[in-house]
């Protein structure tokens, strides 16, 4: 079967970095994708690493490790409206998207 | 407009009960995709289909249907509803060309 782990919490100050990592376990790996999701609202993309390697994306940046089975979510540049859910996914096979558990980043003034 | 629209936004239902979420969209995508969201455990996949005539079980789907009326529609259904399937709904819509899921605004289910 296939597992993603996440830290269920991360909390940090305006302006500082954050990293939330991610490791999973699945067979047929295609990607990993992150998404936001604020209170009461709905998931929304933020990025898609199917290769080892940073993409970055204005304050957030993705990192993937295939042979690690590890990848991460960095923001920088923190502010309040950060403050979210944050998931990982993963690609299995062709077709389907499958999420973890998600961490929740509290951000302070 | 929102491209994915779910209807209705809140329902509450009674154990037993036959409930449909309906799901909408305007984005012109194959691919729609029914998730579940519960406190602590994430999204949880239940049905996806790729076409109208393409229906694929996800992680969860004992104790759910689903029908894809049109490429732009597609519901689910719990037959005869129960507690532990109060949860917060959300369809999705995807391009394969493009890896990103669109999500609607979500459905939350009451079953007492």
């Amino acid at each position: 079967g296939q597992s993603l782990e996440q830290p269920s919490e991360v909390t940090a100050v305006e302006g500082a970095i954050v990293q939330i990592n991610c490791t999973y376990q699945t067979s047929g790996f295609y990607g990993l994708s992150w998404y936001q999701q604020h209170d009461g609202g709905a998931p929304t993309f933020l990025s898609y690493n199917a290769l080892d390697g940073l993409e970055e994306t204005g304050r957030f940046s993705s990192f993937l490790s295939r042979s690690d089975s590890y990848g991460y979510l960095l923001l920088q540049e923190l502010q309040m409206k950060d403050s979210a859910s944050y998931f990982c996914a993963v690609k299995e096979g062709t077709d389907k998207l499958i999420f973890g558990t998600g961490t929740r980043l509290q951000v302070f003034p | 407009d929102a491209d994915v629209t779910q209807t209705p936004r809140n329902r509450i239902t009674k154990t037993g009960k036959r409930i449909m979420l309906e799901c909408s969209q305007t984005k012109g995508h194959d691919r729609m995709y029914w998730y579940r969201q519960d406190p602590g455990l994430g999204l949880r996949l239940i049905y996806y289909s790729f076409d109208v005539k393409d229906i694929n079980k996800g992680e969860i789907s004992d104790g759910y249907s689903v029908s894809r009326q049109a490429q732009a529609k597609f519901s689910l259904s719990l037959e005869s509803a129960i507690p532990n399937q109060t949860a917060l709904y959300f369809c999705a819509t995807s391009d394969p060309r493009v890896e990103k899921l669109f999500f609607g605004s979500g459905t939350q289910l009451s079953v007492l």
